[in-house]
């Protein structure tokens, strides 16, 4: 597709159970984004990937957040032991990442996670 | 973290005026970038302002920048009742190459 595609749209799960999210960014685009966006705020910033590589994981909040992107392009955010403090949208965003500066990000829909 | 800090936080104006917001960051930046988000939704990009720019147009947007002050301003024209949506402000950290979100301004424009 011409977007970012992000599965599932809606999950609910119950807490402890093990959650995996899926990005599929726009072709070519190197950098891939994950945010978490809460009711009333602004996107928080996870996690962000040059190519495969994670450039920056400093907003994963803490060891049972985990995100791959083995070949550069899809990414798979999971989330261990869920607790009902998790429950949010998960938007990814990838862009065409400029040396110097960040460039336009493209944002999926999002994937709206409920823990019970 | 949360770099950007929108005023107001929600905004509500008659189809037809001008709308303001503004935005306030804590570091030095690359560049400034304003976002849209309709309820539910994804965010779009709107507009993108360099560090050595002050002033940016694009349509009925207006976008300004004080890198002395750290802060930005979104001026929007003429506003119409499918203009209603939240908008964010987001700024680079250096060259971390991410980018970090300000809490937004709920808009709503009555028709």
């Amino acid at each position: 597709g011409a977007g970012v595609s992000q599965t599932p749209s809606n999950k609910v799960t119950e807490k402890g159970k093990y959650v995996e999210l899926r990005c599929d960014p726009i072709s070519g685009h190197t950098a891939l984004y994950w945010y978490r966006q809460s009711l009333g705020q602004g996107p928080e910033f996870l996690i962000y990937f040059q190519g495969t590589g994670a450039a920056d994981d400093s907003g994963l909040p803490n060891d049972r957040f985990f995100a791959v992107r083995p070949e550069g392009s899809v990414s798979t955010l999971k989330i261990q032991r869920t607790e009902r403090g998790d429950s949010a949208v998960y938007l990814c965003a990838s862009s065409l990442i400029h040396l110097e500066n960040t460039g336009e990000l493209f944002f999926g829909e999002g994937s709206r996670l409920t823990v019970l | 973290s949360q770099q950007g800090e929108e005023d107001p936080q929600a905004l509500s104006i008659q189809e037809g005026e001008n709308a303001t917001m503004n935005c306030s960051y804590k570091t030095s930046i690359n560049n400034l970038q304003w976002y849209r988000q309709n309820s539910g939704r994804g965010l779009v990009h709107l507009i993108l302002i360099r560090s050595n720019e002050r002033e940016k147009h694009s349509g009925r947007l207006r976008v300004t920048l004080d890198t002395s002050k750290k802060s930005s301003s979104l001026l929007i024209t003429a506003s119409r009742a499918a203009d209603t949506a939240s908008y964010f402000c987001a700024t680079d950290e250096g060259s971390q190459g991410n980018l970090i979100f300000g809490k937004g301004t709920k808009l709503s424009v009555k028709p």
